[in-house]
């Protein structure tokens, strides 16, 4: 069965720094691999997503990600965040068709910016 | 972007009631559209699948007699809590999926903004 596992589910930059949120999934196959953003009472936004082909996979807002097969990571990163990128980030895996036949998401990591 | 609205926004009812939720897609036929529960300070799980026009399919240890779904249309799937109590409060998310209109596209997932149930 797939997995993923955010290991922090808290944490705090100060705003214009670097940020960098681990993922780490397990998956028998080549995963499709996700991450979804959520500001309170809002749904969810796609951030970037991995398919296949190139490792490094740019999202959107600044967010990219970089695939590890070896690492069985996907860890999202942003070079200088803005208050505004608050909020609660899910990394998750997908199988299926297209990869969105059976979504399992991470617990979440809640992003706090401090001035 | 693609749009997915949920209503209602928030519900409260009292236990032993029915209450159901809509999901709607606002410009596109979603042929598949998925139903999760976010519990506080967890991640969503994936409740079913729910596919135009045939039964759902659900997850394992969900109970299908208490959660039911409906796809009737490309564009409306509805949840429905039926004889709710209060371990039914939740937040209800639904996402529709958009499949690929060219062979170069991937299909896309879209999330609806959620329904707050809370029975008292």
């Amino acid at each position: 069965a797939q997995s993923v596992t955010q290991p922090d589910i808290h944490i705090t930059v100060s705003e214009g720094a670097s940020l960098e949120l681990r993922c780490n999934y397990s998956y028998g196959a080549t995963p499709y691999l996700f991450w979804y953003v959520q500001s309170p009472g809002q749904g969810l936004q796609l951030l970037l997503k991995y398919f296949s082909g190139d490792t490094l996979v740019q999202g959107i807002k600044g967010f990219e990600a970089e695939f590890k097969r070896s690492q069985s990571s996907f860890n999202l990163r942003k070079p200088s965040v803005h208050w505004s990128d608050a909020a609660e980030y899910f990394c998750a895996v997908g199988a299926g068709a297209g990869g969105y036949q059976k979504v399992t998401f991470g617990i979440g990591t809640k992003l706090q910016v401090i001035p | 972007g693609a749009v997915v609205s949920q209503h209602p926004s928030r519900v409260i009812c009292k236990s032993g009631t029915s209450v159901k939720i809509e999901c709607r897609s606002l410009d596109f036929q979603a042929t598949t559209m998925f139903w999760y529960r976010q519990f506080p300070k967890k991640s969503l799980m994936l409740m079913a699948t729910s596919n135009e026009g045939s039964k759902a399919t659900y997850e394992q240890g969900v109970e299908k007699d208490k959660f039911l779904i409906n796809h009737a249309s490309l564009t409306l799937s509805t949840l429905t809590v039926t004889s709710a109590h209060p371990e039914d409060s939740s937040f209800y998310i639904c996402s529709a999926r958009d499949p690929p209109r060219t062979a170069a596209r991937t299909d896309t997932q879209y999330f609806g903004p959620g329904t707050r149930l809370t029975v008292l």
